[in-house]
C-alpha cells in the first residue's frame, strides 16, 4: 500500500523559500502511471493545487503560483519535493503531498500524505 | 483556468436524508471530475472518481452523475460518519481545480 508522508520546517520566516520534501513508501515515483502533487489548504479555507510533477521531469504549475513555485523528484531517494520563493504570511497552510493518477481510468488523487503545517513568520 | 462552483455552501441535514451536492465547471470538462471528502484536522479523503466510479471502501450510498459542466453528489441516506466538508475537482486540463467546499452539518 503506497503511502505519502511530508517533512520539512513548519516555520518559515517572510521572503525566504519553503522547502518541503514527500517520501513514497510502498511503491515507486518512476511508476509512469501517476503524477506526484502539492496541494495547500490554508486554515479554514479550501484546497488549492500548486502543482504536479510526472516521472519524466515533466511539471505543471497552477499559474497563480508559477513565478515562485518549483517541484523536482528524485527517484533514487523516491522522494519528490517543493520549493515555494519569497513567501508571504498568505503562503501559511497545511501543505498535502498526493498521487495522482494519469491515464483513461484515472482515479484522480487517490493517495494522500497526511499533511505539514507551515506558517510563515518572522 | 477552469473554475469549479459547488453550491450550497453549507448544508444542513439529518440522519437518514438524502443528500445532493452540485458542482459546476466553467467550460466542458467531459467526465474528469473527481469528489473528496475532508474532516477537521485530517487529509481530503478520495471518494468518487471519474464522475460516477467509487474509490475501494467508500460506501455505495455515495454516488455521483453528470458530465459536461454540471456534476453531483449524492448521499442516497446520510450517516452520522457522513458529516465533513465535500470538495469537487476537476482533471480534465493540465492545471487542476477545486470547487470550494461544501460542509455538511446536522439540522
Amino acid at each position: 500500500q503506497v503511502q505519502l508522508q511530508e517533512s520539512g520546517p513548519g516555520l518559515v520566516k517572510p521572503s525566504q523559500t519553503l522547502s518541503l520534501t514527500c517520501t513514497v513508501s510502498g511503491g515507486s515515483i518512476s511508476s509512469g502511471a501517476y503524477y506526484w502533487t502539492w496541494i495547500r489548504q490554508p486554515a479554514g479555507k479550501g484546497l488549492e493545487w500548486i502543482g504536479r510533477i510526472y516521472v519524466s521531469g515533466t511539471t505543471f504549475y497552477n499559474p497563480s503560483l508559477e513565478s515562485r513555485v518549483s517541484i523536482s523528484a528524485d527517484t533514487s531517494k523516491n522522494q519528490f519535493s517543493l520549493r515555494l520563493t519569497s513567501v508571504t504570511a498568505a503562503d501559511t497552510a497545511m501543505y498535502y503531498c498526493v498521487r495522482d493518477e494519469g491515464g483513461f481510468n484515472s482515479r484522480a488523487m487517490d493517495v494522500w500524505g497526511q499533511g505539514i503545517m507551515v506558517t510563515v513568520s518572522s | 483556468d477552469i473554475q469549479m462552483t459547488q453550491s450550497p455552501s453549507t448544508l444542513s441535514a439529518s440522519v437518514g436524508d438524502r443528500v445532493t451536492i452540485t458542482c459546476r465547471a466553467s467550460q466542458g470538462i467531459s467526465n474528469w471530475l473527481a469528489w473528496y471528502q475532508q474532516k477537521p484536522g485530517k487529509a481530503p479523503k478520495p471518494l468518487i472518481y471519474k464522475t460516477s466510479n467509487l474509490q475501494s471502501g467508500v460506501p455505495s450510498r455515495f454516488s455521483g452523475s453528470g458530465s459536461g459542466t454540471e456534476f453531483t453528489l449524492t448521499i442516497s441516506s446520510l450517516q452520522p460518519d457522513d458529516f465533513a466538508t465535500y470538495y469537487c475537482q476537476q482533471y480534465e486540463s493540465f492545471s487542476r481545480t477545486f470547487g470550494q467546499g461544501t460542509k455538511v452539518e446536522s439540522k
